[in-house]
């Protein structure tokens, strides 16, 4: 089964406009961290925001938020105010317990911002 | 220093050539991975190293061979590759994970490998 489902088609959004990107999860571990990651065609993979699941509050990183739902087991992540340079794709992962250096990463999004 | 650096940035090599991928941070972190990617896909695991020490090998043909001379050094030596090894090697680096969750992975830019 797969841990990250990342399901959503490629996306236009127009530059200002805040865009929200579907990630659900599945564990058994009650012990586990999201991170979403953006990778622009250049290729590098930039972190951009970590949830851990006890964390009690939404993680916020400057215009990215992160739209934690446990009993839905959902991760969503909101980029508010598009810019251009948010084109890229998108990718949402997992860690499970602690000690664990594996990362199970989704099949990622694709977001093109439009003028 | 916050940076994972790679080179060569790109590599196109023969079936018989022998090449290595460098990988360096400078953060002090104790686990070095490497990665490889695909056009459109997730980046895939490769290796692991923990402290110096492989870690983690996920089923990778010995044509792959990592080497971490020191904490802040990772080559993937390369030999006999095929075509279809043709991809995006990315390297990452991370502190060790203990009992704090919080411990994110730092890619560098990814070196661009094409064999013909």
């Amino acid at each position: 089964a797969q841990k990250i489902t990342q399901t959503q088609p490629g996306m236009f959004v127009q530059e200002k406009e805040a865009v929200t990107l579907d990630c659900t999860y599945d564990t058994s571990d009650p012990s586990y961290g999201l991170f979403w990651y953006k990778q622009p065609s250049s290729g590098e993979m930039i972190f951009l925001i970590y949830q851990g699941s006890y964390d009690q509050q939404n993680a916020t990183e400057g215009r990215y938020s992160l739209n934690f739902q446990k009993a839905r087991k959902s991760a969503n992540l909101v980029i508010s105010a598009s810019q251009l340079g948010d084109s890229a794709m998108y990718f949402c992962a997992m860690r499970e317990g602690y000690g664990n250096n594996r990362l199970a990463f989704g099949k990622g999004n694709q977001v093109v911002v439009i003028p | 220093d916050t940076e994972v650096t790679q080179t060569p940035k790109h590599l196109v090599m023969g079936m018989t050539n022998k090449k290595s991928l460098k990988c360096e941070q400078h953060m002090g972190h104790r686990a070095m991975y490497w990665y490889k990617q695909k056009a459109k896909k997730p980046p895939e695991l490769m290796f692991v190293y923990s402290y110096e020490k492989l870690s983690i090998n996920e089923s990778v043909p010995s044509r792959f061979s990592p080497e971490c001379p020191n904490s802040s050094l990772l080559n993937l030596h390369l030999h006999a590759l095929q075509p279809e090894d043709s991809a995006l090697y990315l390297c990452a680096s991370s502190q060790e994970p203990g009992l704090a969750g919080d411990n994110e992975q730092f890619f560098g830019p990814g070196t661009r490998l094409t064999v013909l």
